[in-house]
């Protein structure tokens, strides 16, 4: 499985678009990028997943370039709810286990 | 129902006291998993189930670690004889077939060796 680098913490203002970025250097023809969300004393929250160029759903936006060795997830209008960790997995798709690594603790401030 | 649930929410054990821990997955899915969160943010894979049948065990401390997923039951995890580094919160989770990375999670159960 492919090892992702992601920033430790970002801090962000109410309003702001936030970009977190993760490096996956290693990351293989058949592997798809997926994000997820977590809530201090909650369960991760699937956010969004993708292979290549953009994804956009509802609550956020995925980047992938063209060599997919990283990828940004994008928060459009944080508000202070959006506080939360936030990981980036790189894993086959239909080969289920996730492997977490240490996230990006995300701090919206008014 | 729409959410994983887990059972208890907080369970407490002396050092070598069995510990047991439960899992209703959402209607219909095919795919549990175990997950240890032990430090704030650093998962650990257990165990992963398809139907009542052992889909990958690569992360199961086998010698005190056991799971089941049994028809019209909750799944379940045991730890015999619980050691202080057990202390974490376990999450399980499920998927339908297919749905590969996208997963949902219960809330854990935070487990607290002393």
């Amino acid at each position: 499985l492919a090892k992702t680098t992601q920033p430790i913490s970002m801090d962000s203002y109410e309003g702001q678009e936030v970009n977190i970025t993760c490096s996956h250097n290693n990351i293989a023809t058949n592997d798809y990028i997926t994000w997820y969300q977590q809530f201090p004393s909650q369960g991760p929250r699937f956010i969004i997943q993708g292979y290549k160029t953009k994804v956009t759903n509802e609550v956020a936006s995925l980047f992938i370039p063209a060599d997919r060795k990283s990828s940004t997830l994008s928060l459009p209008r944080v508000s202070l709810s959006d506080t939360a960790v936030y990981y980036c997995l790189v894993a086959l798709s239909g080969y289920s286990t996730l492997t977490f690594g240490k996230g990006t603790m995300l701090l919206v401030s008014p | 129902g729409e959410e994983v649930a887990q059972t208890p929410k907080h369970l407490v054990r002396g050092e070598g006291q069995k510990a047991k821990l439960y899992c209703a997955p959402i209607k219909g899915h095919s795919y549990v998993f175990w997950y240890q969160q032990v430090l704030k943010n650093e998962f650990k894979f257990l165990i992963s189930f398809q139907n009542e049948n052992v889909f990958d065990e690569t992360g199961m401390p086998k010698e005190r670690f056991s799971a089941k997923c049994l028809p019209n039951s909750p799944c379940s995890l045991e730890i015999q004889a619980t050691k202080l580094e057990d202390s974490a919160v376990y999450f399980c989770a499920s998927t339908p077939s297919g749905a590969g990375m996208e997963q949902y999670f219960g809330p854990g159960t935070r487990l607290t060796v002393t």
